[in-house]
């Protein structure tokens, strides 16, 4: 069955600094990738996504994410890290079994230090 | 104005009481959804549909009930809310099934 697993339930990254939110994925074909920012008390909106060609992709806000077959991981990258970037992130990878919807992971909530 | 909307944007209710959740959209997307976002669940879906009059269960549709007479609206209905019903009510729409997903505020619902 389709999965999406996002390892790390929390990260703090100090403002400037570098940031890697990882995601793994189990999937039987070709995946549809995607990754999502909630900020508090809101919806949730597309950061960027991968449906093929490329490996690596770019989103709004900075962020850039590389698709990895052969670790089914597809992680998202920032260079240097905004305070507004703190918000919760997921990870999703669809269609599911029955050709519509997608799966979420978890979540990664991330927390911005000064 | 264009976009998705759900109301109310909180409600608290009683158990075995019946409560609607709504969600319209402007686009006239094909597809809708409808999640529920727990802490350490993340988002699970609840019902989906792909166009008015057609809809299908998602991974947690136990205790919930929806209907699409119209494209532009798809309410969730629980119709004898439980305590483990309390949760954020995410509802979103898209124009195909792997496109960009459009989701509503939410709706956070407390059953006592």
């Amino acid at each position: 069955a389709q999965s999406v697993t996002q390892p790390d339930i929390h990260i703090t990254v100090s403002e400037g600094a570098s940031l890697e939110l990882r995601c793994n994925y189990s999937y039987g074909a070709t995946p549809y990738l995607f990754w999502y920012v909630q900020s508090p008390g809101q919806g949730l909106q597309l950061l960027l996504k991968y449906f093929s060609g490329d490996t690596l992709v770019q989103g709004i806000k900075g962020f850039e994410a590389e698709f990895k077959r052969s670790q089914s991981s597809f992680n998202l990258r920032k260079p240097s890290v905004h305070w507004s970037d703190a918000a919760e992130y997921f990870c999703a990878v669809g269609p599911n079994q029955a050709g519509t919807a997608l799966i979420f992971g978890k979540g990664t909530t991330l927390s911005v230090s000064s | 104005d264009a976009g998705i909307t759900q109301s109310p944007r909180y409600k608290i209710t009683e158990t075995g009481r019946q409560v609607t959740l709504m969600c319209h959209q402007t686009w006239s997307h094909s597809y809708m959804f409808w999640y529920r976002q727990d802490l350490g669940h993340g988002l699970r879906l609840i019902y989906y549909s792909a166009a008015a009059d057609i809809t299908d269960k998602g991974e947690v549709p136990d205790g919930y009930v929806v209907s699409r007479s119209k494209t532009e609206n798809f309410p969730l209905t629980l119709e004898s809310a439980t305590r483990s019903q309390t949760s954020v009510y995410f509802c979103a729409s898209s124009e195909s099934t792997v496109e960009k997903l459009f989701f509503g505020s939410g709706t956070q619902l407390s059953v006592l």
